[in-house]
């Protein structure tokens, strides 16, 4: 019954390298959303996707880019990964609209060393 | 000033006690209101959605909504020790698409 499918539930990677979080979402929804959740600081918003290929920046988008192929795949770019990116990293769907809430991916702990 | 505002607690109630968690939010625009639950290690899960000035009961859940105050709350009636998790309170904000999450209230429900 699993929704929404993020490809790593656990990432280690060095300095400089570039990195790829992949999240699925097999309930056609058009909304896609990348968060990272820090303590103390809750989650903050990266990069959200209203269609294919449609994308626009949140409160903390520097270092990330996305890409949208396909509906149900939102991917988060990490060009170059710094040690300050280590965070734990969400995604999440939603149906068009303001009355809709999240369903969360199950996440992805990112350690950048 | 945040503009969605919780108290990080934790808030401790005893077993079959009400729980009250509260939630201010900034911009006065805003039209959705949303409360997760966040397990340890987990990732959030939606438990109420209210959109209209009052109260809205769902099992031992009720979410209450004042926005001439722009506050929100979360009452949790009968507390259990499996409703101990971090509740994340989150706002859609007029013109914006994303929801605003606070940074969460850990609730902790004693035996």
């Amino acid at each position: 019954d699993v929704k929404v499918t993020q490809s790593s539930r656990y990432l280690v990677k060095r300095t400089g390298e570039k990195v790829f979080l992949e999240c699925v979402q097999d309930m056609d929804h058009e909304n896609m959303f990348w968060y990272r959740q820090d303590p103390g600081l809750g989650l903050r918003l990266i990069y959200f996707s209203y269609d294919v290929k449609m994308k626009e920046k949140g409160d903390i988008p520097e270092g990330y880019s996305v890409s949208r192929e396909k509906k149900e795949r939102f991917s988060l770019i990490l060009e170059s990964a710094s040690t300050n990116q280590t965070s734990m990293y969400l995604c999440a769907s939603s149906e068009q609209g303001i009355s809709y809430g999240y369903t969360f991916g199950s996440g992805t702990r990112l350690t950048v060393v | 000033q945040k503009e969605v505002e919780q108290n990080s607690g934790p808030l401790s109630v005893p077993e079959g006690a009400i729980a009250s968690l509260n939630c201010t939010y900034s911009d006065r625009g805003s039209q959705s209101f949303f409360w997760y639950r966040q397990y340890s290690g987990k990732s959030p899960e939606l438990i109420m959605s209210i959109y209209s000035n009052g109260d809205k009961e769902d099992g031992r859940f009720t979410a209450q909504l004042n926005k001439a105050s722009q506050y929100v709350s979360l009452l949790i009636r009968d507390s259990q020790p499996s409703d101990s998790a971090t509740y994340l309170c989150a706002v859609s904000r007029k013109g914006r698409r994303a929801l605003t999450f606070g940074s969460g209230t850990r609730l902790q429900v004693q035996p």
